[in-house]
C-alpha cells in the first residue's frame, strides 16, 4: 500500500523559502511522476509541479520562476522549494502520486506566510 | 484549461441520488478525474479516465461524459458521502487544472 508522508516548516515570513519533503513508502518511485499541489481558500486546488524518478520535471508556468522540485531516489523522497514567499502562498501543500490522476495524496502541510 | 463545476452547493436527502457537473473550456478527451474531500483531509481519488472507479470506491459512484462535459453521479446517498467534490483534467498541461468544487450537503 502506497503511503506519502510529508513534513516541513509551517510558518514562514515574507521573502523566505518554503521547503517541504514527501517520503514515499510501499512503492518504487519509478514509473510515476510525483506531484505537488496546493489548496488555498482563495484559489482552490492548484497544481504546482511534478518530478519523476530520473529528475524530469514539469512546472506550472505561473510559479515556475520560484519553484524547484527535486528527488532523492535513495531515500525515496521528493522535495518542493518555493522561493520568495508572500501571503498569497499561504495554503495547504500536498504531494501525490501523479502523472495522470492523483492517488494517493499525502496528509498535507499547512504553510502560513506572515510577518 | 478552465474547469467549471456546478452547482457550487447541492442539497440532497440521504438515500436520494446526486448529480454533479463539470465542464471544461476545451476538450480534455477522457482525461478527467473526480476527487472527494472531507474537512481536514486530503482529497481522495474516486474516478479516473472519466468513468473508472478507483480501488475500493463504492459502485454507488459513477462517472460519465467526454470532451467538455462530465458528470459524477452518486446513487442512494449515504451520510459519509456528504463532502466536497472536485473534478480534475490531466489531458493538457501543465498546469493540469481543477474545478472549484461542489459542496454536497444534507438536505
Amino acid at each position: 500500500q502506497v503511503q506519502l508522508q510529508q513534513w516541513g516548516a509551517g510558518l514562514l515570513k515574507p521573502s523566505e523559502t518554503l521547503s517541504l519533503t514527501c517520503a514515499v513508502s510501499g512503492e518504487s518511485l519509478s514509473g510515476y511522476f510525483w506531484t505537488w499541489i496546493r489548496q488555498s481558500p482563495g484559489k482552490g486546488l492548484e497544481w504546482i509541479a511534478e518530478i519523476n524518478h530520473s529528475g524530469k520535471t514539469n512546472y506550472n508556468p505561473a510559479l515556475k520562476s520560484r519553484v524547484i522540485v527535486s528527488v532523492d531516489t535513495s531515500k525515496k523522497q521528493v522535495s518542493l522549494n518555493l522561493t520568495t514567499v508572500t501571503a498569497a502562498d499561504t495554503a495547504v501543500y500536498y504531494c501525490a502520486r501523479g502523472g495522470s490522476s492523483l492517488d494517493p495524496w499525502g496528509q498535507g502541510i499547512l504553510v502560513t506566510v506572515s510577518s | 484549461i478552465v474547469m467549471t463545476q456546478s452547482p457550487a452547493t447541492l442539497s440532497v436527502s440521504p438515500g436520494e441520488r446526486a448529480t454533479l457537473s463539470c465542464r471544461a473550456s476545451q476538450s480534455v478527451n477522457s482525461d478527467l478525474a473526480w476527487y472527494q474531500q472531507k474537512p481536514g483531509q486530503a482529497p481522495r481519488l474516486l474516478i479516473y479516465g472519466t468513468s473508472t472507479r478507483a480501488t475500493g470506491i463504492s459502485a454507488r459512484f459513477s462517472g460519465s461524459g467526454s470532451g467538455t462535459v462530465f458528470t459524477l453521479t452518486i446513487s442512494s446517498l449515504q451520510s459519509e458521502d456528504f463532502a466536497v467534490y472536485y473534478c480534475h483534467q490531466y489531458y493538457s498541461g501543465p498546469p493540469y487544472t481543477f474545478g472549484q468544487g461542489t459542496k454536497l450537503e444534507i438536505k
